[in-house]
């Protein structure tokens, strides 16, 4: 087994601050996943990341950057926090694609004021 | 493009009822599907995945899914339904080959004892 650890747990920061969120996993798993769950909707994907040092862009990726720099770990920066944002920023890793599920963190939950 | 769509943004039964909850997808060729669910202050955890074959699959804590490719659709099934069941369920869709899931906006299932 694994598991995935998120910090911080919870972030609360000032509109226009860059703020980075932190993703372990120890399944030594090859892709790794950042979404963003509002209330009432589903997880939109940020980034992704096939292996270490590889990005690629979700459907959400605008206003965010990550880095792979090892492959037990994922970061997500905000990179300008927006006035009253509130969402939960959730990790997951799989070992590849399709055949595989992904595993997911207990998330970050931002609240910006 | 490819997308899910779960209609019933809540649903409620009794317990000892059955349980069905709707997923639809659009997808240009054979998906790779997936039921997740998430219990009240936790994260996301798989149930079951459909990738090729038998079209009734089974998951865990009970649940089964069946993958109608006629009418695109992927219902998730429990009977008896049990109140911790109780917990948001969300389809998921990965096309073949593209790492990337989508998810629908989700099912809160509440289930009165």
């Amino acid at each position: 087994g694994g598991i995935i650890t998120q910090t911080p747990k919870f972030l609360i920061g000032q509109e226009g601050q860059k703020l980075t969120l932190k993703c372990q996993q120890n399944f030594n798993h090859d892709t790794m996943y950042w979404y963003r769950q509002d209330s009432g909707k589903g997880l939109r994907l940020i980034y992704y990341s096939i292996t270490e040092n590889d990005l690629q862009k979700g459907d959400l990726s605008e206003g965010y950057d990550a880095s792979r720099e090892k492959k037990s770990s994922f970061s997500l920066t905000v990179t300008s926090a927006q006035k009253n944002e509130m969402a939960v920023f959730l990790c997951a890793s799989s070992p590849g694609t399709g055949l595989h599920t992904q595993y997911f963190g207990p998330g970050t939950r931002l609240l910006v004021l | 493009a490819q997308s899910v769509d779960q209609p019933d943004a809540h649903v409620t039964l009794s317990e000892g009822a059955s349980l069905e909850l709707r997923c639809s997808y659009s997808y240009s060729a054979a998906p790779y599907l997936f039921w997740y669910v998430q219990y009240p202050g936790q994260s996301l955890q798989f149930l079951l995945k459909y990738i090729t074959g038998d079209t009734v699959v089974k998951g865990t804590k009970g649940f089964e899914a069946e993958f109608r490719k006629s009418n695109s659709s992927f219902n998730l099934k429990k009977s008896p339904a049990h109140w911790s069941d109780s917990a948001k369920y969300f389809c998921a869709l990965e096309g073949p080959g593209n790492y990337k899931y989508v998810f629908g906006a989700g099912t809160r299932l509440k289930v009165i004892a």
